[in-house]
């Protein structure tokens, strides 16, 4: 299996800040890695999907870049609505393995 | 809309089978484009893919539980159900049905969730 890796685990940051999480995988995984936002008592929302597209909805202050095996999640402005555990996935392989989470508060 | 409910029971005992069905609406399932599948969530923790079928019957499923878990599809009915069985308390988790699009594979539509406890 591939094996993904988040970080922070955790971070604490303020509305108006520029947020960046870092997924990391074990073997290159192309441009197959998705990021999604999910909150407390709620499915998970698909932001961001291929690596860096933005998924129809998604307001544009969610960004994402990387490829082979480093990929990021930027949030331009942290906005109220947006603290909540962020996850990214893998779909290069089977099984389609998610990173362990990044709670923002 | 596309929207998609999950239904089944929230209690189940060890060693048995745990069923749930994913009820799709404002689409059909039989759609050439999207796989449909499962997603777990055990309480506090983070997320497990178990696997996902094509409105053919064709499916595909995570090693871990492959030798535990069916996947199955009824387009006349427009739903998909998973099967787990001689489950634990491992199992114990929100259980999430959704859309995956295509060979990329992400989730873009999700239902809402439900819980399923293990316990005698």
């Amino acid at each position: 299996d591939i094996q993904m890796t988040q970080s922070p685990s955790s971070l604490s940051a303020f509305v108006g800040d520029r947020v960046t999480i870092t997924c990391r995988a074990s073997q290159s995984i192309t441009s197959s890695l998705n990021w999604y936002q999910q909150k407390p008592g709620k499915a998970p929302k698909l932001l961001i999907h291929a690596a860096s597209s933005l998924q129809s909805g998604v307001p544009s202050r969610f960004s994402g870049s990387g490829s082979g095996t480093d990929f990021t999640l930027t949030i331009s402005s942290l906005q109220p609505e947006d603290f909540a555990t962020y996850y990214c996935q893998q779909t290069y392989s089977i099984p389609f393995t998610f990173g362990p989470g990044t709670k923002v508060d | 809309q596309l929207q998609l409910q999950e239904s089944g029971p929230g209690l189940v005992k060890p060693s048995e089978t745990l069923s749930l069905t994913c009820t799709v609406s404002g689409g059909t399932i039989s759609s050439v484009s999207y796989y449909w599948g499962w997603i777990r969530q055990p309480p506090g923790k983070g997320l497990e893919w178990i696997g996902i079928i094509y409105y053919s019957g064709s499916s595909h499923y995570n090693p871990s539980l492959k030798s535990r878990v069916t996947i199955s599809v009824d387009t006349s009915k427009n739903q998909f159900s998973l099967k787990l069985s001689s489950v634990t308390a491992a199992d114990t988790a929100v259980y999430y049905c959704g859309r995956t699009f295509g060979d990329s594979n992400y989730f873009d539509y999700w239902g809402q969730g439900t819980l399923v406890t293990v316990s005698s």
